[in-house]
C-alpha cells in the first residue's frame, strides 16, 4: 500500500523549533519530488516547500525562507520539514505529499499538528 | 502568493449537478493545463480527485470531471451522493491552491 506516515509536531512556544518527519512505504521514494502542505485551523491549503530527487534544488512559499528547512533521505525513505523560529501563524496541520508533476499531489499523509503558543 | 478564488460554498439536492469555479491568472491557471482538485472530508487529509485539469486518477467516479477556459477553471460534480458533502480545493502549477469550496447535500 501506498502511504504516507508523518510524526513531530507538537506543541511549542513562539521562536521554537521542530523536526517534523515522513516515512514513506508503497512506492520508489527516490523518483519523486516531495513537498509539504499546511492548513491552518479552519483555513485553506498553502504550499510550504518542495524538493528535487536527489534533495539538491529545494524551493519555499516565502513566509517560511530563512525559517524551515526541507530535506530528504532516500535510503531512509524519509521526508523532513525543519521548522525554526517558530510563529502563531505557523500553527498548522502539517501534510507530507508525493508531487508527480507541476504540483499534483497525490498522495497525502495524515497530518501533523504543529501549534505554537505560549 | 494570492491564493486562487473559489465560491466560498455551494449546494444541491441529491442527484443534481454542482459546479465549483475556480479563477486564477493567466500566471498560473490560465498559462498552463496543470490544474488539479482535491476533496477534503472534515477531519481527513486531501484526496486528489482531478489532475492535468480533467483527468481522473484511478478509483474516482467519473461523477467528477473538469474543464478549463481562460483563467477560469471548473468543477463538476453530477448526480451528487450525501458523501460528495466535503470541502474541494483547486490548485494550479507553481503551487497556488484555491481559498476553498464547501459543498453541502441538501
Amino acid at each position: 500500500e501506498v502511504q504516507l506516515v508523518e510524526s513531530g509536531g507538537g506543541l511549542v512556544q513562539p521562536g521554537g523549533s521542530l523536526r517534523l518527519s515522513c516515512v514513506a512505504s508503497g512506492f520508489t521514494f527516490s523518483s519523486y519530488w516531495m513537498t509539504w502542505v499546511r492548513q491552518g485551523p479552519g483555513k485553506g491549503l498553502e504550499w510550504v516547500a518542495n524538493i528535487n530527487l536527489d534533495g539538491s534544488e529545494k524551493n519555499y512559499v516565502d513566509s517560511v525562507k530563512g525559517r524551515f528547512t526541507i530535506s530528504r533521505d532516500n535510503a531512509k525513505n524519509s521526508l523532513f520539514l525543519q521548522v525554526n523560529s517558530l510563529r502563531d501563524e505557523d500553527t498548522a496541520i502539517y501534510y507530507c505529499t508525493r508531487d508527480v508533476g507541476y504540483t499534483t499531489l497525490d498522495i497525502w499523509g495524515q497530518g501533523t499538528m504543529v501549534t505554537v503558543s505560549s | 502568493q494570492s491564493a486562487l478564488t473559489q465560491p466560498r460554498s455551494v449546494s444541491g439536492s441529491p442527484g443534481q449537478s454542482v459546479a465549483i469555479s475556480c479563477i486564477g491568472t493567466s500566471s498560473d491557471v490560465g498559462g498552463y493545463d496543470y490544474v488539479s482538485w482535491y476533496q477534503q472530508h472534515p477531519g481527513k487529509a486531501p484526496k486528489l480527485i482531478i489532475y492535468e485539469v480533467n483527468k481522473r486518477p484511478s478509483g474516482v467516479p467519473d461523477r467528477f470531471s473538469g474543464s478549463k477556459s481562460g483563467n477560469t477553471a471548473s468543477l463538476t460534480i453530477s448526480g451528487l451522493r450525501a458523501d460528495d458533502e466535503a470541502d474541494y480545493y483547486c490548485g494550479s502549477y507553481a503551487g497556488k491552491f484555491g481559498s476553498g469550496t464547501k459543498v453541502t447535500v441538501l
